[in-house]
């Protein structure tokens, strides 16, 4: 029972322009969301957070936004970069078990020159 | 190396062999997650340990399957009569006690454990 999709298996963008890598949930009990970044042969690393008491969260060149009654989420990668070319994993979780971490099955970023 | 580290990266056994699994968590972890992911699939979780203790296995299967985090030295992924359905790449992640609650776990580069 797959609770956090991807629906979009890849992407290509042009580097410079905005990504944007959505997500969408189910479990209405999830109230922490995560995005991770993986590259070939490595583990996933985090990469940005938001809690459901928001919706909106920035850190650099990435921002999350949460639209929670639509129970969806998305990755804004702007301006984009070849090196931010990776594997996506969007994970959701409920607060007091927030080690089970529920992933999505990835969206493939490819930014191109 | 600071990181997650787990030996070893690639493990190809027959069916009915077992297969063992390690990590070391990060430096100052006391915190233990194994997670697998199969192929075309998102990572899911399995077991959370910590130090002599299973916290929370309610993603691991019922048989088969076993974790530990002894005193002394690393988890260990234990995986008894392996079938091909176990192929799989298996990561470990660590927290310490903060970043659990956040959600921010340090994932190692995964063991790719193929049954033959």
């Amino acid at each position: 029972d797959q609770q956090v999709k991807q629906n979009s298996p890849s992407l290509s963008v042009q580097e410079g322009r905005i990504s944007i890598l959505n997500c969408d949930y189910t479990n209405s009990m999830f109230d922490y969301f995560l995005w991770y970044k993986k590259y070939p042969a490595e583990g996933p690393t985090f990469l940005i957070s938001i809690s459901s008491i928001k919706d909106k969260n920035e850190d650099g060149r990435f921002t999350v936004f949460l639209n929670k009654s639509a129970k969806h989420l998305s990755l804004h990668i702007v301006p984009s970069q070849p090196g931010d070319s990776a594997v996506y994993f969007c994970a959701a979780s409920r607060t007091n078990s927030g080690y089970a971490l529920n992933f999505g099955k990835g969206t493939s970023l490819l930014v191109t020159p | 190396n600071a990181g997650v580290m787990q030996n070893p990266r690639h493990l190809v056994r027959r069916r009915g062999q077992e297969a063992r699994l390690r990590c070391s968590p990060m430096k100052g972890h006391s915190h233990v997650y194994w997670y697998r992911q199969l192929p075309e699939e998102g990572l899911k979780f399995m077991v959370y340990l910590q130090k002599e203790n299973i916290i929370d296995e309610s993603g691991m299967p019922k048989e088969r399957f076993s974790a530990e985090f002894p005193k002394e030295g690393p988890s260990i992924l234990r995986i008894q009569q392996v079938v091909r359905g176990d192929s799989a790449a298996y990561f470990c992640a660590s927290s310490d006690p903060l970043g659990k609650e956040n959600g921010e776990l340090f994932f190692g580069e995964g063991s790719r454990l193929t049954v033959l």
